[in-house]
């Protein structure tokens, strides 16, 4: 069965510099979620989009912003890069918008920022 | 709010033994979901167990199963017959659920399990 895909699996940037994740999630999901989850630390929700739109937001920093397009596939954009930013970076999507509580994982994208 | 609380930092388990792993929640919410996910070190969050604040019996996987006490607001999760690639860390979550849809998990701290031959 297909499984949500994440790109890229890792990442290294530098403070200040932008990143950009990618997520595509199941097909027929058009709910797609973000967490982040530090080192040590429990996954924390950031943003979920249903349909292209946004429909909760969490503890995002001002400096990131987020997406979904056409096809549902989601993008995390990243931007004034800083080291607590280092992270895994889950993307999980979930079959509609009611009811419907499942949320299926992505592999994750490691962030490093040095 | 919800709140989840996994008061074991790391647990101990020798190879085929049974184990269970601590999960309380703190919920306004009639409806809810719990679930437990397996984080082994590579990284990725694997599904293992769901149960409904509604189901009458308690789910089970195979392996896993999930003691579900609502009354105690408590969901442990039991691991029968312990394997050595069980050793993970292991993260209790739950969700409200609404006719509004589009919720987040909320999840506790996770417990460390090892497993040893």
């Amino acid at each position: 069965a297909a499984g949500v895909i994440q790109s890229p699996r890792h990442l290294i940037k530098e403070k200040r510099e932008t990143a950009t994740l990618k997520c595509y999630p199941i097909p027929r999901h058009d709910t797609v979620y973000w967490y982040q989850q530090g080192p040590g630390q429990d996954p924390q929700f950031l943003i979920s989009f249903y349909e292209k739109m946004q429909s909760d937001k969490g503890s995002i920093p001002d400096r990131f912003s987020a997406q979904q397009f056409s096809d549902y596939h989601s993008e995390l954009n990243m931007s004034s890069l800083e080291l607590g930013d280092s992270a895994l970076y889950f993307c999980a999507s979930s079959p509609n918008d009611r009811g419907s509580y499942e949320q299926y994982f992505g592999p994750g994208t490691r962030l490093t920022v040095t | 709010a919800q709140k989840i609380t996994q008061t074991q930092p790391g647990m101990f388990v020798q190879e085929k033994e049974a184990v269970t792993l601590d999960c309380t929640y703190d919920t306004s919410d009639p409806s809810y979901g719990l679930f437990w996910y397996k984080q082994p070190s590579s990284g990725e969050m694997i599904f293992l167990i769901y149960q409904g604040s509604y189901d009458q019996q308690n789910a089970t996987e195979g392996r896993y199963s999930l003691n579900f006490q609502k009354a105690r607001k408590s969901a442990n999760l039991v691991i029968s017959a312990s394997q050595l690639g069980d050793s993970a860390m292991y993260f209790c979550a739950m969700i409200p659920r609404r006719n509004t849809g589009f919720q987040k998990l909320v999840f506790g701290t996770g417990t460390r399990l090892l497993v040893s031959p």
